[in-house]
């Protein structure tokens, strides 16, 4: 079976840097999903991790280790529009299938 | 501009009543998924379909069947709606292993 843990809830300050943290224990596997959704929006892809280290795309970055099973979503500078659930989504092997995590609600605050 | 388009944003139904989601996907993909999502509990698989007239239960199918007919096309049935069904749901499709996974827009289902 699969298991995902990230934090139920985080706050941060509109313009500061926050680090949203997944840690996961999968039979295989075969990438790990990061989705943004916003309330009563489905949710949007952010980025994909297979190899570790660190993928960047503009103010958002995701780092993967897979011989720790973790992972984490950086955002930067920080804008009220990132106010929304982050997703943390593991591909076991050989799988199509994504099991999610239960999602980290964030708040900007001004 | 890929698409996944779901037949209704907004269904209100009774209990007892067969209720049918369906979804649409555009971009020729092999694999669909059905999942509902549910305060505090995340996502949860339902149904997913690798193949046209295959399937395959996910995490809680019990109370729920669905049709692939068609490569495009996935259907969610609901045979006898309960109220514990109440919830919002997500189709989504996806391509190969390395492939990201769109979604619906989504179904907030509300039986009565």
């Amino acid at each position: 079976g699969q298991n995902i843990d990230q934090p139920t809830e985080m706050t941060a300050t509109e313009g500061a840097i926050v680090q949203i943290n997944c840690t996961y224990q999968t039979s295989g596997f075969n990438g790990l999903f990061w989705y943004q959704q916003h309330a009563g929006e489905a949710p949007t892809f952010l980025s994909y991790n297979v190899l570790d280290g660190l993928e960047e795309k503009g103010r958002f970055s995701s780092f993967l280790s897979r011989s720790k099973g973790y992972s984490y979503l950086l955002l930067k500078e920080l804008q009220m529009k990132d106010s929304a659930s982050y997703l943390c989504a593991v591909s076991g092997a050989g799988s199509y299938q994504l099991t999610f995590g239960k999602g980290t609600k964030l708040s900007v605050i001004p | 501009d890929v698409k996944v388009t779901q037949s209704s944003r907004y269904l209100v139904k009774r209990t007892g009543e067969k209720v049918f989601l369906e979804c649409v996907q555009d971009m020729d993909h092999e694999n669909m998924f059905w999942y509902r999502q549910d305060p505090g509990l995340g996502l949860r698989l339902i149904y997913f379909s690798y193949d046209v007239k295959m399937k395959e239960k996910g995490d809680i199918p019990e109370g729920y069947s669905v049709s692939r007919e068609k490569k495009e096309r996935f259907s969610l049935i609901l045979e006898s709606a309960s109220t514990n069904q109440t919830s919002m749901y997500l189709c989504a499709s996806r391509s190969g292993l390395g492939d990201e996974q769109f979604f619906g827009p989504g179904t907030r289902l509300t039986v009565l």
